[in-house]
This record gives C-alpha cells, structure tokens and sequence, in this order.
C-alpha cells in the first residue's frame, strides 16, 4: 500500500534555529517528490519537485533532498515568516500519475 | 495572471443539508482536481478532471458527492445529502497539461464547509 509520513507532526524553532523536516514513503514507481507549503486559511503553495535520489533543490532558506525511501527539507537559520504547515507529496505512476499527500509539518518560528 | 478561484469561501450547513463548491481554474488549464482536506490531515484527491473528462474519482464517496466540470473550465462539487464527517475544506487545484505529466498543481484557497 502507498503510504507517506511526515515527522515531526509539529515543530517549534527559535529564530535562527535551524532544523529538518522528515517525509518518509513507500510507493511503488516514484514519479517525482513535491514539497508544498500551507498558510492558515490558503492552498497549498508549490516549492520544490525532487526527481531522483540524491537531488538537492534550494530557495532562500530552505534545501530539499531526496533518498530512495525520504526526503529531508532543510531549514537554514529560520526567520517568523517560514511559519506554516510544510506538506510533502510523493508522485507515483498508477495508470496516470497520482500525488499522495502526507499529514504535514506544522512549523512555528518564534522570535 | 489570476490564481484558481473558488467560492464561496465559508458555509455552513446542518446535516442532511445539500451544498455546492464551485471553482474557476486557471486559464488554459486542462486538469482540475478537487481535494477534501480535514483538520489536522493532509490534502486527499476527491475526483480528477482532464478537461471535461474524469480521470479518477476513485475516492470520491458517490452515493453523495458528485462533481462535474463545464465545457472543460469552470467546476461544481455539491454533496447531498451532508454528513457531519464532511466537515472540512475543500480544495480546487490545476495544473496546465495532463494527468501524465508531473507537473506541479496551483491551488485555490478553498471552500471551508462545516456541517452541524
């Protein structure tokens, strides 16, 4: 069965404070990992789509990697801004392609 | 260039009730996907359109939900009858080309539904 899971459920961080957020995934045919951000009361909000493992993908303080079986979204020196939920998305091939979406991180940089 | 709309933002109802979502994708899109998200959980697929064709709505609970996209631009969801585990927002994404592709999905903000 596909399955995806993101660790922590929830994560506070100092200012500054840097850290990783887990995704891990068991699905068959992997057509790509996509890391999403959500905001209280939006949509989720594309970042980064990881293709094959050992890709690294950046934008401003965050840098996403990719292994066989998880992906890592790194968070460099966080300011109260990155606050959000941070969703996780394997890609895998069932006819067409289909994202599962994980649970979510809920981030909260505090200053 | 305009994002995904949806309306009406907020609605609640009571139980038994019958209700309506609609979403406006954006321009040229030919895939609109309808997702269900409860609190605390991530996004789940409903139903899958490639332009006015259903690509999936496997999970799509059809005895009360049914979804249908016009023309291959503007989409309705409605649930009839609503239960009180309906409760939760309800999510209008696009993305440009196919379901075979790997293309990212833009999302609206979405319809928050609770049902009492």
């Amino acid at each position: 069965e596909d399955q995806v899971t993101q660790s922590p459920e929830a994560l506070r961080l100092q200012e500054g404070e840097s850290s990783s957020l887990n995704c891990s995934y068991t699905v068959s045919g992997l057509r790509g990992l996509f890391w999403y951000r959500q905001d209280p009361g939006k949509g989720p909000e594309f970042l980064f789509t990881l293709y094959s493992a050992g890709e690294e993908k950046e934008k401003e303080r965050l840098k996403a990697t990719l292994t066989k079986k998880e992906s890592f979204l790194h968070i460099t020196a966080p300011k109260p801004e990155d606050s959000a939920t941070y969703l996780c998305a394997p890609m895998f091939s069932g006819g067409y392609n289909k994202l599962i979406f994980g649970a979510g991180t809920r981030l909260a940089v505090h200053p | 260039e305009a994002g995904v709309a949806q309306s009406p933002r907020y609605k609640i109802i009571e139980k038994r009730q019958s209700v309506a979502f609609w979403c406006n994708p954006i321009s040229g899109h030919a895939t609109l996907y309808w997702y269900q998200q409860i609190l605390g959980q991530g996004p789940k697929l409903l139903i899958q359109f490639q332009n006015n064709g259903v690509v999936d709505d496997s999970q799509l609970p059809k005895d009360r939900f049914s979804a249908e996209r016009l023309k291959g631009v503007d989409s309705t969801l409605k649930i009839q009858p609503a239960k009180l585990e309906d409760s939760a927002v309800y999510l209008c994404a696009s993305s440009l080309f196919g379901a075979s592709t790997n293309e990212k999905l833009f999302f609206g903000s979405g319809t928050q539904l609770s049902v009492l």
